[in-house]
């Protein structure tokens, strides 16, 4: 019954490497959400997506990109990593609901932890 | 700026005893509230919503939140924790006539046994 999959659990890599983060959700969403979660900060929002090809900046979006090809994948990538990108990766999908009916309630993958050394 | 602010990061309380996770927004517009729960090594899954009509919402795991305008607050309560509840907790705010939800700072919620 896994309806958003992030296909890396954990993740170690080293500074100054390309890192990608691939989710995929089975729910025909047409938002979806990146957002990195560390103690005492809560979730913040790095990018988002309102449909294919399209994305928005969230509030930390500096040091990453994102790719949407296609409706159910929403790729976040780290150009080049630096340990301050050591973190819970979190990623969302919603319905694009905008009556109150949805309410865009996220639902959210397991998580990468990604280590950068 | 919209923001939510969770006041204790950390609350230990023992098994069976009530308890109450803190939250309260700065909004100047009518929102949607949340509450979503993470248990250890899983993402966050969503525990319960306001989006209007009575302000008392409830869960199916005896959670149980009240929205209060005047006070911009939405407390979690429970009359009584199981150790199953251990989890981070984290308060949401969604404006109306925006798709970007906000995240509070989540609380620890332990249950001692």
């Amino acid at each position: 019954d896994v309806k958003v999959t992030q296909s890396s659990r954990y993740l170690v890599k080293r500074t100054g490497e390309k890192v990608f983060l691939e989710c995929v959700q089975d729910m025909d969403h047409e938002n979806m959400f990146w957002y990195r979660q560390d103690p005492g900060l809560g979730l913040r929002l790095i990018y988002f997506s309102y449909d294919v090809k399209m994305k928005e900046k969230g509030d930390i979006p500096e040091g990453y990109s994102v790719s949407r090809e296609k409706k159910e994948r929403f790729s976040l990538i780290l150009e080049s990593a630096s340990t301050n990108q050591t973190s819970m990766y979190l990623c969302a999908s919603s319905p694009h609901e905008t009556g109150i009916s949805g309410a865009n309630v996220l639902t959210f993958g397991a998580g990468s932890r990604l280590t950068v050394l | 700026a919209q923001s939510v602010t969770q006041l204790d990061s950390q609350v230990p309380v023992f098994e069976e005893a009530p308890v109450e996770l803190r939250c309260n927004y700065s909004s100047s517009v009518s929102v949607y509230l949340f509450w979503y729960v993470q248990y250890p090594n899983q993402g966050l899954q969503l525990l319960l919503k306001y989006l209007s009509g009575s302000t008392l919402v409830e869960s199916i795991n005896g959670f149980e939140a009240e929205f209060n305008k005047s006070q911009t607050s939405f407390h979690l309560r429970k009359p009584s924790v199981h150790i199953s509840d251990t989890a981070e907790y984290f308060c949401a705010v969604l404006k109306t006539s925006y798709d970007k939800v906000i995240f509070g700072p989540g609380t620890s919620l332990s249950v001692i046994p």
